[in-house]
């Protein structure tokens, strides 16, 4: 059960687009099409932006997108706004009904 | 509207345990799987625990694997987590989530273990 491997940080200007990738292996990642995306701001409670790789819960904005290569995931945010500020965390079914998180990535908006 | 409550945290001696709550309202509750996640002080998220909606699938992370035990009462809408032989490590804020995709989270419930 080793974490998904997201970079620690990442930053984008207001109105650009930036992409937050998370790796992992055939076990989790690249063997399951169950891939989902949080965004936490701090001292917050997580809140699912993308599930099942690609689909978004009702009320998240078509800004966020996800998608899958192998055993890559990533998230792609455009149209940055200053509320995208926040962390985020990839998380991939892991088989036999357990769950493996990534280990977060800071977004900075510029 | 569909919330998650936790309670139950507090601050306990390392080898003691505590008993966390989940109550849940707005959907129907008896229907839906349920995940435990923590978080410690400045960490990313852990999955912890899953429980299925007819209590029949149950596993945990190996971190607290014989430590930890998931239970559910679907009329009572709760979701518990018995914590017991508690270590410094466990320290965090625990969450409770609804279905395998956490699309509804509480507000977490802090256990900070500490002599």
């Amino acid at each position: 059960q080793s974490a998904l491997t997201q970079p620690r940080s990442v930053s984008g200007s207001l109105g650009q687009s930036v992409t937050v990738s998370c790796t992992g292996t055939t076990s989790d990642v690249g063997g399951y099409n169950d891939v989902s995306w949080y965004q936490q701001h701090p001292g917050k409670a997580p809140k699912l932006l993308v599930y099942d790789v690609t689909k978004r819960p009702s009320g998240v904005p078509d800004r966020f997108s996800g998608s899958k290569s192998g055993n890559t995931a990533s998230l792609t945010i455009s149209g940055l706004q200053a509320d995208d500020d926040s962390d985020y965390y990839c998380c991939s079914y892991a088989g036999s009904y357990t769950w493996v998180f990534g280990g977060g990535t800071k977004l900075t908006v510029l | 509207e569909v919330q998650l409550v936790e309670s139950g945290g507090g601050l306990v001696q390392p080898g003691g345990s505590l008993r966390l709550s989940c109550a849940a309202s707005g959907f129907n509750f008896s229907t839906y799987s349920m995940i435990w996640v923590r978080q410690a002080p400045g960490k990313g998220l852990e999955w912890v625990s899953y429980i299925s909606a007819g209590y029949y699938t149950i596993n945990y992370a190996d971190s607290v694997k014989g430590r930890f035990t998931i239970s559910r009462d679907n009329a009572k809408n709760s979701l518990y987590l018995q914590i017991n032989s508690l270590r410094a490590e466990d320290t965090a804020v625990y969450y409770c989530a609804r279905n395998w995709r956490m699309d509804v989270w509480g507000k977490g419930t802090t256990v900070a273990v500490s002599s």
